[in-house]
């Protein structure tokens, strides 16, 4: 069966301050994607990345970096220096690429919080 | 370009009473998709459907649940009656087309309370 794992359910820095966001996952299959999305106050969910199975690399966005390692079966979401509307709540999620959007599998979300 | 657009953006019932929750897709999307996250927990698929017809309703929690896609164009999700547990914020999707290559596009969901 097909799982993801958000285990910090609120983290809370200061500005400026790094921080991890954590994302383990479980599945069968040996092709699959998994998303990060972002739920600022606003409500709506926000996509911000998309990686397939077969891409280890680590992808760097302005000051979001994300870590994909199928050995730990973990991909886990890094802002650096952190900024106020970086305030949200996020998601990971993770689905069978040959799906359709209906199979996402989303984590429970960890709310975090920046504090000035 | 417009996004998906949901409405209400709150609502809150009694038990037992009737609610319709409304989704516009990003116009051209065949693909709707409904969500929800209920009591903080994670956010679970509801049903999917390309233009007027449900793809695949597996999500579906029971026969309350109503959800219809008339013409193809925007979407309705009745829950009636609703229950407690039925508390969450209900999440609509689009997509061009179906497969995860496409992106797809969620509104800013409806808080539904029933008390």
């Amino acid at each position: 069966a097909q799982k993801v794992t958000q285990a910090q359910t609120e983290i809370s820095v200061v500005e400026k301050e790094d921080v991890t966001l954590d994302c383990v996952y479980e599945t069968r299959d040996t092709t699959y994607y998994l998303f990060w999305y972002k739920q600022p106050p606003s409500g709506e969910l926000v996509f911000l990345i998309r990686r397939n199975s077969f891409d280890e690399q680590n992808e760097i966005s302005g000051r979001y970096s994300w870590n994909f390692q199928k050995s730990t079966s973990s991909f886990n979401f890094t802002i650096t220096a952190s900024q106020v509307v970086d305030s949200a709540v996020y998601f990971c999620a993770l689905s069978d690429p040959y799906s359709s959007a209906s199979k996402i599998i989303f984590g429970s979300g960890t709310r975090l919080s920046i504090r000035p | 370009e417009a996004g998906v657009t949901q409405f209400p953006s709150h609502s809150v019932i009694e038990k037992g009473q009737t609610v319709t929750l409304r989704c516009d897709p990003i116009s051209g999307h065949d693909n709707l998709y409904w969500y929800r996250r209920v009591m903080g927990k994670e956010i679970k698929f509801l049903l999917h459907f390309v233009k007027e017809s449900k793809q695949d309703e597996s999500g579906m929690p029971n026969n309350r649940f109503l959800a219809e896609r008339t013409g193809g164009t925007y979407s309705t999700l009745k829950v009636q009656p609703a229950e407690l547990e039925d508390s969450g914020v209900y999440f609509c999707a689009s997509s061009q087309d179906g497969y995860l290559n496409t992106e797809a596009f969620f509104g800013q969901g409806t808080r539904l309370t029933v008390v």
